[in-house]
């Protein structure tokens, strides 16, 4: 059972430009919201995270938008730059004090110059 | 440097056989975590711990165990019971979330089992 829907599975775009990746949840316990990184061979590193009371949360060229009526959420990267492909993982996490994350299926990104 | 360490990167078995992960952490991190990740379809747990001499099952622990006998490691074992065992094997470890911190994960560069 899919309970993090991400998307799109891939995504191209020209340097400079603002990719957008979506991912949607079920389950509304989920109580924090992290984004993950991870370069070609080697483990996923939090990129940033946000919990479900705050609508926006911007960290450097990096946004959250969080839409909780639509129990959607999403990545922006402002000003896109080669070094920013990579693949990206959302992911949630069930309130009540434990730390199991739930992840996304993850987007590939490639930016070209 | 403080940090999450797995051995072998890179590792090669033939069917019916065993073989086990290595996991070891210095961040003196009570919780640690074995994922699987395959492409398409994001990571998936195994197994976690969070707390010496206990560990539970993740979503897809079938065929494979772990250990957790020190709080610096974490050992994953890939048995032949394991249908589909080709995959990239993440550890992770863990302070507990809290009012001050998010409970971030920190993961290790992964191991790569080929199953011929």
């Amino acid at each position: 059972q899919q309970q993090v829907k991400q998307s799109p599975q891939s995504l191209i775009v020209q340097k400079g430009g603002i990719p957008i990746i979506n991912c949607a949840y079920e389950n509304t316990a989920f109580d924090y919201f992290p984004w993950y990184q991870q370069f070609p061979g080697k483990g996923p590193a939090l990129l940033i995270a946000i919990r479900p009371d705050v609508s926006e949360k911007k960290e450097g060229r990096f946004t959250i938008s969080f839409n909780k009526s639509a129990k959607q959420f999403s990545l922006h990267i402002m000003d896109s730059q080669p070094g920013d492909s990579a693949t990206y993982f959302c992911a949630a996490r069930l309130g009540g004090g434990g730390n199991k994350l739930t992840f996304g299926t993850g987007t590939q990104l490639k930016v070209e110059l | 440097d403080g940090g999450i360490t797995q051995s072998p990167k890179y590792l090669f078995r033939k069917e019916g056989q065993n073989v086990t992960l290595s996991c070891e952490q210095n961040l003196n991190h009570d919780a640690m975590y074995w994922y699987r990740q395959d492409p398409g379809q994001g990571l998936r747990l195994i197994y976690y711990s969070q707390i010496v001499n206990d560990f539970q099952k993740g979503d897809i622990a079938e065929g494979y165990s772990v250990s957790r006998e020190k709080k610096e490691s974490f050992p994953l074992t890939v048995t032949s019971a394991q249908k589909n065992p080709t995959a990239f094997y993440l550890c992770a470890s863990s302070i507990p979330p809290g009012r001050k911190n998010t409970g971030e994960l920190f993961f290790g560069e992964g191991s790569r089992l080929t199953v011929l």
